[in-house]
């Protein structure tokens, strides 16, 4: 257990419908990573966080996909109106230097 | 072609061998790291280094900056060694490679 927690931890859905997730970072880590991992690949990064600013976001990033972090502490990652092509493992990781601890990821299954 | 590239992408080994696992990257990096990752998803962060080498048990990482490559050394594998191990690319926003899965065979 590296401290970050991610809820849910699975969440299957139709396609066309809504999901959030939550990331609770470790507490005194000011930098929130969110990251997207599909079957049988590295992670990929989508966005970040320092305290309560998301200062970059990936090209991956969708107009479907919203990401906060309202009081700098715990985020959320939305995804609106899933398409099969977003299942996969989303990873949430925090940092205080340079080094990543990371959330167990939620799965997504989008049928 | 990827940022970062690893290499072999399956590794099947004997309990007891000696394991090398290479990262090349083609981006100016400032930290590489080396993460582990079980079945299941967790991810966890073995080694962070900008030079040199470092070693933490039986677990031995090192990085050559004129050449842009790492490597990943387990000294005598054990069968719980098994995972996919990921090197990494970045300061923030970190580039991965697209892992390397390891199966250690008692």
């Amino acid at each position: 257990d590296t401290g970050v927690s991610q809820d849910p931890r699975h969440k299957i859905t139709k396609r066309g419908q809504n999901v959030t997730f939550r990331c609770d970072p470790i507490s005194e880590h000011n930098r929130l990573y969110w990251y997207r991992q599909t079957l049988g690949q590295g992670p990929e990064f989508l966005t970040y966080f320092q305290n309560e600013a998301q200062l970059e976001k990936s090209r991956l990033l969708s107009d479907r996909f919203s990401a906060e972090r309202p009081k700098g502490s715990f985020s959320t990652l939305e995804i609106q109106r899933t398409e099969q092509g977003d299942s996969a493992m989303y990873l949430c990781a925090s940092s205080l230097g340079a080094k990543q601890f990371f959330g167990p990821g939620t799965r997504l299954t989008v049928l | 072609k990827n940022e970062v590239e690893q290499s072999p992408q399956n590794l099947t080994a004997q309990e007891g061998e000696f394991i090398t696992i290479n990262c090349s990257y083609s981006v100016g990096i400032s930290a590489l790291h080396w993460l582990q990752q079980h079945p299941g998803g967790g991810i966890v962060s073995l080694f962070m280094l900008s030079s040199g080498k470092k070693k933490h048990g039986r677990l031995i990482a090192t990085i050559n900056i004129q050449e842009k490559h790492s490597s990943l050394h387990i000294t005598a594998s054990h069968p719980r060694d098994s995972a996919v191990y990921i090197c990494a690319g970045g300061a923030q926003k970190l580039v991965f490679g697209q892992g390397t899965r390891l199966t250690i065979n008692p």
